[in-house]
């Protein structure tokens, strides 16, 4: 069965430095998986995807996550955070071969200036 | 494109009225899905629907909820009667058919249940 899992439910940077958003996931199948980013008040805006074509994958606003099948994890990163990246981080996986998706719990990122 | 379009963004409403809200999902996606969010319960998938059809509506809480998609760029998802418990945001996305495919998420409906 596939399961996603957010290792913190809340992070804090500084503005400028580094962040790292922690997602494991199980899953039976080459899984594929997602970030999602939700405003305050707004939908969830797809960050980006992994579908087995490259481990490294790079998204929008200077987001990238690699894919690492040995620790299965899909860890998000950014270089510097801005103040515009304070949101909620979902991970997600989708149940291989179905419509589902199981999302994670979510890490609330705060930038602090 | 538009993306997902969702109205309306925010419904106050009283207990027991009805309560119907709007997707206009992406052109060309078949694959429509109705969430609900909650700082309890996190997204929890209300229906799935491919094709225009219903094809999972397990997560439906219960028969005061329904949801039809009359045409492929069209579905309401209608609560009779509300209840407080109702209250949450609640969310359409689209995608094409494939299993590995992103869904693009609307901005979602604001319910508010006095």
């Amino acid at each position: 069965a596939q399961s996603v899992t957010q290792l913190d439910s809340h992070v804090s940077v500084s503005e400028g430095t580094p962040v790292l958003l922690r997602c494991n996931y199980s899953s039976s199948y080459s899984p594929s998986l997602f970030w999602y980013v939700q405003h305050p008040n707004k939908g969830l805006q797809l960050l980006l995807k992994y579908t087995s074509a490259a481990t490294l994958v790079k998204g929008i606003n200077g987001f990238e996550a690699e894919f690492k099948k040995s620790e299965t994890s899909f860890h998000l990163t950014k270089p510097s955070a801005h103040m515009s990246d304070a949101a909620e981080y979902f991970c997600v996986v989708s149940v291989s071969g179905t419509y589902k998706y199981i999302f994670g719990t979510g890490t609330r990122l705060k930038v602090l200036a | 494109d538009a993306g997902v379009i969702q109205s309306p963004r925010h419904e106050v409403t009283e207990m027991g009225q009805e309560v119907t809200l709007r997707c206009k999902p992406i052109s060309g996606h078949n694959s429509l899905f109705w969430y609900r969010q909650t700082m309890m319960r996190g997204l929890e998938l209300l229906i799935y629907f491919n094709n225009n059809v219903p094809i999972d509506d397990s997560g439906m809480p219960e028969d005061r909820f329904s949801a039809k998609m009359p045409n492929a760029s069209f579905s309401t998802l209608k609560i009779q009667p509300s209840e407080p418990r109702d209250s949450a945001v609640y969310f359409c996305a689209s995608r094409t058919s494939g299993s590995t495919d992103t869904q693009y998420f609307g901005p979602g409906t604001r319910l508010t249940v006095l």
